[in-house]
């Protein structure tokens, strides 16, 4: 299997409830992202992994946790959302060399409703 | 903070018209990227611009980065029902080659 793979697609959990997300890349790709996508808004940059390494939080609420073990795989761990937490989230693989970035393979994401 | 806008946000047409799509920013970037996503899906990747003045094609589409590196557009010449989506362009920041910045989008639609 190729490419960025993300389960479940969709979700729907209550604001007490622990869920994970979890993504895989088959791409040998160095550096992992994820991503909010919420309606009308830009993507929103969550956390950044590099060569497995945390490198980037963008104040983002403790309720996400994220976790890379492997630089192939890379999981979101949620507990005690909000409804406003509601959004597609989208991972992300790239492959960063020296200065240069270009360009992500992103997952179909998941579709997640916390009501 | 290296902002990224988009124009138009929506843009509805009929197949076999010409359409352009603009990316521009106050900030300069040492790349643009553009992507195109369905609903349901992520973005995917249509062209890297890395050269201030690059033109880029790819089939019907035409990409062309600033010769500042502000801004960059992309031009679809014939659109058609599969055109249709999310027009995404985003860019690294200078400081940081990880922190890739988006642009809201404009959503295409080509009627048939």
């Amino acid at each position: 299997e190729t490419g960025v793979t993300q389960t479940p697609r969709h979700l729907v959990m209550g604001m007490t409830n622990k869920k994970s997300l979890k993504c895989e890349q088959h791409l040998g790709h160095n550096a992992m992202y994820w991503y909010k996508q919420s309606a009308k808004k830009p993507l929103e940059l969550m956390f950044v992994y590099n060569f497995k390494e945390q490198t980037e939080n963008n104040s983002v609420p403790s309720r996400f946790s994220p976790e890379c073990p492997n630089s192939s795989h890379l999981f979101l761990h949620l507990h005690t959302l909000q409804p406003e937490d509601s959004a597609l989230y989208l991972c992300a693989s790239s492959q960063v060399l020296g200065q240069g970035n270009y360009g992500y393979t992103f997952g179909s994401g998941t579709r997640l409703t916390v009501v | 903070t290296q902002l990224l806008e988009q124009s138009p946000q929506f843009l509805s047409i009929q197949e076999g018209e010409n359409l352009t799509v603009y990316c521009n920013s106050s900030s300069v970037f040492s790349s643009l990227q553009w992507y195109r996503q369905e609903p349901g899906e992520g973005p995917v990747l249509l062209v890297t611009v890395v050269t201030g003045g690059e033109v880029k094609k790819l089939k019907r589409l035409t990409f062309q980065f600033g010769d500042a590196r502000k801004d960059s557009s992309l031009h679809i010449t014939a659109a058609q029902p599969g055109d249709t989506g999310l027009y995404l362009c985003a860019g690294p920041t200078t400081y940081n080659n990880n922190d890739m910045r988006f642009g809201a989008g404009t959503r295409l639609t080509v009627k048939p």
